[in-house]
């Protein structure tokens, strides 16, 4: 079936440094997510992403988080600077429709983010 | 605000045994779509039932839930677990018409079957 793809899957990183998390979606998907998943705990919606803007973020979406896809790319999430408590699994997905048949979202197999 | 409970954090079960994997929810959307996301060891999470239709059976790879919004209740079943069907299963909450398409996790239950 269709994939995404993470890259990379593990990232270790001080603490106040720039990370960027990268993503390739399904080809021919419009609907861009990322979640966030602390060890031990459910995966939470951080922001989603449609034509190249921000339709929604959650309250974890900090001002130090930002996101694109330029010119049809990976699509990115960008955390600067990092915090330890940034350090978890960040979970891409992406989807054709918001709701409907077409809504299902397809989810990358994760990053693991460890701040130190 | 909304959310989704799973009061197991982890089912062990001797193959061959029924599966029933809990899921609640509370939310203010009219019209709640509910899933059921299955994450094998080293893969993606990927998309086992979806629903948003009340009272109506939604069945796919033996596995069946029924969405139950009266009493707010989207249960994963099976008849006769397979060892292949240890995973982590996550329930999820969306809105059919509303909300940008955001998801709302349920924490997940570690299915293990045993021989």
């Amino acid at each position: 079936g269709p994939k995404v793809l993470q890259i990379p899957s593990h990232q270790i990183i001080d603490m106040g440094q720039m990370v960027t998390l990268n993503c390739d979606p399904v080809s021919n998907h419009l609907y861009f997510y990322w979640y966030k998943q602390i060890l031990g705990q459910q995966m939470e919606f951080l922001v989603n992403f449609y034509n190249g803007k921000v339709m929604e973020k959650s309250k974890l979406f900090k001002d130090q988080f930002s996101v694109e896809r330029p010119d049809g790319s990976y699509f990115t999430l960008k955390i600067q600077p990092t915090a330890l408590e940034d350090s978890a699994v960040y979970f891409c997905a992406s989807s054709l429709e918001l709701g409907g048949n077409y809504a299902e979202q397809f989810f990358g197999p994760g990053t693991r983010l460890t701040v130190l | 605000g909304d959310s989704v409970t799973q009061t197991e954090g982890l089912v062990t079960l001797t193959e061959g045994l029924p599966v029933m994997l809990n899921c609640t929810y509370q939310t203010i959307y009219s019209n709640p779509f509910l899933f059921w996301y299955v994450q094998h060891l080293n893969e993606s999470p990927r998309l086992l039932l979806k629903s948003f239709t009340d009272n109506k059976r939604t069945e796919h790879q033996g596995f069946h839930a029924t969405l139950h919004k009266s009493s707010s209740s989207f249960h994963l079943q099976k008849s006769s677990a397979q060892l292949s069907d240890s995973a982590l299963y996550y329930c999820a909450l969306s809105d059919r018409h509303y909300n940008q398409g955001k998801l709302i996790f349920g924490q997940g239950t570690k299915l293990s079957i045993k021989p």
